[in-house]
């Protein structure tokens, strides 16, 4: 079965600093993974994914993750955050299911961004 | 593109009403998830839809749930009787057939407080 961990339950950082979001999954098969960003009152927004190729993949508001299958990981990482990046962050895999691609979830990571 | 939609935003019930939650995926999306998130919680799949087939619904506590999609564009989620444990936001969110490489589009979702 597939699942998806992330390992830290809340991130607090100051602002201009730089944070990992950490993100482990688990599969027999090959995934495709994701980052989705909820801010407060509102669906989720993709961050970022990861199909194939390259292991580092660029997404908006300056993120960026690397997908290292040996770790089976996908760490969520940014230079240097500001306040508006405060926001609770998921990790999701997507994997063959049925008829169609099942989407899991990991438990999320609040990250708050401190002046 | 107009993008996923549903109503209402918000839902406060007392115990052992019911309630129905209303979601219009993305035109052409023939892949439709419901989720719920509790409170402090990552995304839980409910029911997957293909077109208005059920793919998935493993994790439907049925005995107080149920889901359609009957003419496989809008769907409806209902509960009856709630508990309080049903406290929750309800997402939903859509997907191009038989794309696991593609990004779900998420609703803004509806918050059900139980009382």
């Amino acid at each position: 079965a597939q699942s998806v961990t992330q390992l830290d339950s809340q991130v607090p950082v100051f602002e201009e600093a730089p944070v990992e979001l950490r993100c482990n999954y688990s599969s027999s098969v090959s995934v495709y993974l994701f980052w989705y960003v909820q801010y407060p009152n509102q669906g989720l927004q993709l961050l970022l994914k990861y199909l194939s190729g390259s292991t580092l993949v660029k997404g908006i508001n300056g993120f960026e993750a690397e997908f290292n299958k040996s770790q089976t990981s996908f760490h969520l990482r940014k230079p240097s955050v500001h306040i508006s990046d405060t926001a609770e962050y998921f990790c999701a895999v997507s994997v063959t299911y049925n008829q169609g691609g099942k989407l899991i979830f990991g438990q999320g990571t609040e990250l708050s961004v401190k002046p | 593109e107009a993008g996923v939609a549903q109503s209402p935003r918000y839902k406060i019930i007392e115990k052992r009403q019911s309630v129905a939650f209303w979601c219009n995926p993305i035109s052409g999306h023939a892949t439709l998830y419901w989720y719920q998130q509790i409170l402090g919680q990552g995304p839980k799949l409910l029911i997957q839809f293909q077109n208005n087939g059920v793919v998935d619904d493993s994790q439907l506590p049925k005995d107080r749930f149920s889901a359609e999609r009957l003419k496989g564009v809008d769907s409806t989620l209902k509960i009856q009787p709630a508990k309080l444990e049903d406290s929750a936001v309800y997402l939903c969110a859509s997907r191009p057939a038989g794309m696991m490489n593609t990004e779900a589009f998420f609703g803004q979702g509806t918050r059900l407080t139980v009382v």
